[in-house]
C-alpha cells in the first residue's frame, strides 16, 4: 500500500525566500507522484507531477519538485516567496498498477510574512 | 470550460436529516471522485467510479453513506441520516482517462456540510 509523509503541518517563510516543503512517500510500485495547493475556501488544484523521465518537474507558479528514488522523497520547492503561495500543500501518490487512486499526505500550511 | 460543479456549496442541517450532495465532473471525464476532508482526519476518499462503475468504496465510513453516478454528467452523494460527525467539506474531483494512475485531478469547490 502506498503512504506519504509531509514533514511540518506548518511552515514559515520570508517573502523572497525559499520554499521548500517535504514529501516522503512508499510505495511497492514505481510510483506517480504530486503535489497539490489548496487555497482557502476552494478546492485542490495541481501544481506539478511526476510520473517518468526527468526527475526535476516544474510546475505552475515557479514550483518544482524532484523525484529522488533512492530517498523516496519528492519535496516541493521555490526560489522566493511571494505573498500569494501562502495556501496549504498536499503530496499524493497514486496506487499504481492500473489504478488512479491517490494517497494524500496531511499536508503543509505554509505561510509568508513580509 | 466550467470546471467540476458541486451543489450546494453550504448546507447545514439537523441530526437524522437526510443530506444529498451533488457533482457534475468535467464533461468528457470518465471517473469521478468523492473526497470528505476535516481537520483530524485530513483528505479522505470515499469512493470512486470509473465509467459511472463504483471501483472502491473502501473508504465509506458506514452504511448511511452511499453514493450514485447515473450517468456520465451528474454523481451524488448521500448521508442518511446525518449526524454532527458528518460535518466536514465534501469534494467531488473527476480525471479523463482513468488508468496507469497518472491521471490529474480536477477538483470541485467544495460543499461544507454542518451537522447540528
Amino acid at each position: 500500500a502506498q503512504s506519504v509523509t509531509q514533514l511540518g503541518s506548518h511552515v514559515s517563510v520570508s517573502e523572497g525566500a525559499l520554499v521548500l516543503l517535504r514529501c516522503n512517500y512508499s510505495s511497492s510500485v514505481p510510483p506517480y507522484l504530486f503535489w497539490y495547493v489548496q487555497y482557502p475556501n476552494q478546492g485542490l488544484q495541481l501544481l506539478l507531477k511526476y510520473t517518468t523521465g526527468a526527475t526535476l518537474v516544474k510546475g505552475i507558479n515557479g514550483f518544482e519538485a524532484e523525484f529522488k528514488k533512492s530517498e523516496t522523497s519528492f519535496h516541493l520547492t521555490k526560489p522566493s516567496a511571494h505573498m500569494s503561495d501562502a495556501a496549504e500543500y498536499f503530496c499524493a501518490v497514486s496506487e499504481g498498477g492500473g489504478g488512479n487512486k491517490l494517497t494524500f499526505g496531511t499536508g503543509t500550511q505554509l505561510k509568508v510574512e513580509l | 470550460d466550467a470546471g467540476v460543479i458541486q451543489s450546494p456549496r453550504h448546507e447545514v442541517t439537523e441530526m437524522g436529516q437526510e443530506v444529498t450532495l451533488r457533482c457534475k465532473p468535467i464533461s468528457g471525464h470518465n471517473s469521478l471522485f468523492w473526497y470528505r476532508q476535516t481537520m483530524m482526519r485530513g483528505l479522505e476518499l470515499l469512493i470512486y467510479f470509473n465509467n459511472n462503475v463504483p471501483i472502491d468504496d473502501s473508504g465509506m465510513p458506514e452504511d448511511r453513506f452511499s453514493a450514485k453516478m447515473p450517468n456520465a454528467s451528474f454523481s451524488t452523494l448521500k448521508i442518511q441520516p446525518s449526524e454532527p460527525r458528518d460535518s466536514a467539506v465534501y469534494f467531488c474531483a473527476s480525471s479523463l482517462n482513468p488508468g496507469g494512475g497518472q491521471d490529474t485531478q480536477y477538483f470541485g469547490p467544495g460543499t461544507r456540510l454542518t451537522v447540528l
